[in-house]
């Protein structure tokens, strides 16, 4: 059965810093992995989708890297700005039995300090 | 504003009630889906809609009913609900579900602002 894992649970840290999300899961067969970000009151937004013959995919500030074999992906966010304060979530997207499943994880609070 | 609407954005409703979410994309997408999140879990798929028809549905209870009627319209029925259904309900859209580069998977999803349920 597949679970994904985001460590830590809540991070607080200063503008400016640098800064490694986690994602793990635990089965490897996955067909893509998916960075969200949710800001209070409102729905999900897409930061960036890595197929898993794809190493990593960069959009701005932001990069994603995927390691299937260890069964992790790294959110990097560099210099941080209190506008990245959300909870950022990862998902897969595999099959299991015929049926394709989208498991997310329970997420990453961030607040960015000003 | 991603394109994706949601109605209503809060509703209380009691256990015997029938009421129904809807979702709307504006975004030409032939994708739609139907999220369920509660509070201190992770977010649950529920239903996906490709081109109107239902192409998956993660182990539902039949008190929830989706509805596609079109590719730009998603609803969400609702009867006899319990209280351990309150969550925040999410719509989200994609252009579709498709081959990409030799593998399938989702892509990207637009999300709505979610229906806030609270079940009596």
């Amino acid at each position: 059965k597949q679970e994904v894992t985001q460590i830590p649970a809540a991070l607080s840290v200063p503008e400016g810093e640098n800064l490694v999300l986690n994602c793990s899961f635990t089965d490897s067969a996955i067909y893509n992995l998916q960075w969200f970000r949710q800001d209070p009151g409102k729905g999900l937004t897409s930061l960036l989708l890595i197929q898993s013959s794809q190493r990593e995919q960069t959009s701005g500030r932001l990069n994603a890297s995927l390691d299937k074999s260890s069964g992790r992906s790294t959110l990097y966010i560099a210099a941080s700005q209190p506008g990245d304060s959300a909870t950022y979530l990862c998902a897969v997207f595999y099959e299991d039995s015929g049926t394709y499943k989208y498991i997310f994880g329970t997420g990453t609070r961030l607040k960015v300090l000003a | 504003e991603t394109g994706v609407t949601q109605t209503p954005r809060h509703l209380v409703m009691g256990m015997t009630n029938k009421k129904s979410l809807k979702c709307e994309q504006h975004l030409g997408h032939n994708a739609m889906y139907w999220y369920k999140q509660s509070a201190k879990k992770p977010l649950e798929l529920m239903f996906v809609y490709n081109f109107k028809e239902q192409t998956e549905n993660n182990s539902v209870p039949s008190r929830f009913s989706p509805e596609c009627p079109n590719s730009s319209h998603l609803f969400l029925h609702l009867h006899t609900l319990q209280p351990e259904d309150s969550a925040l309900y999410l719509c989200a859209s994609s252009q579709g579900q498709v081959w990409v580069g030799g593998d399938r998977g989702l892509e990207t999803q637009y999300f709505g602002p979610g229906t806030r349920l609270l079940v009596l």
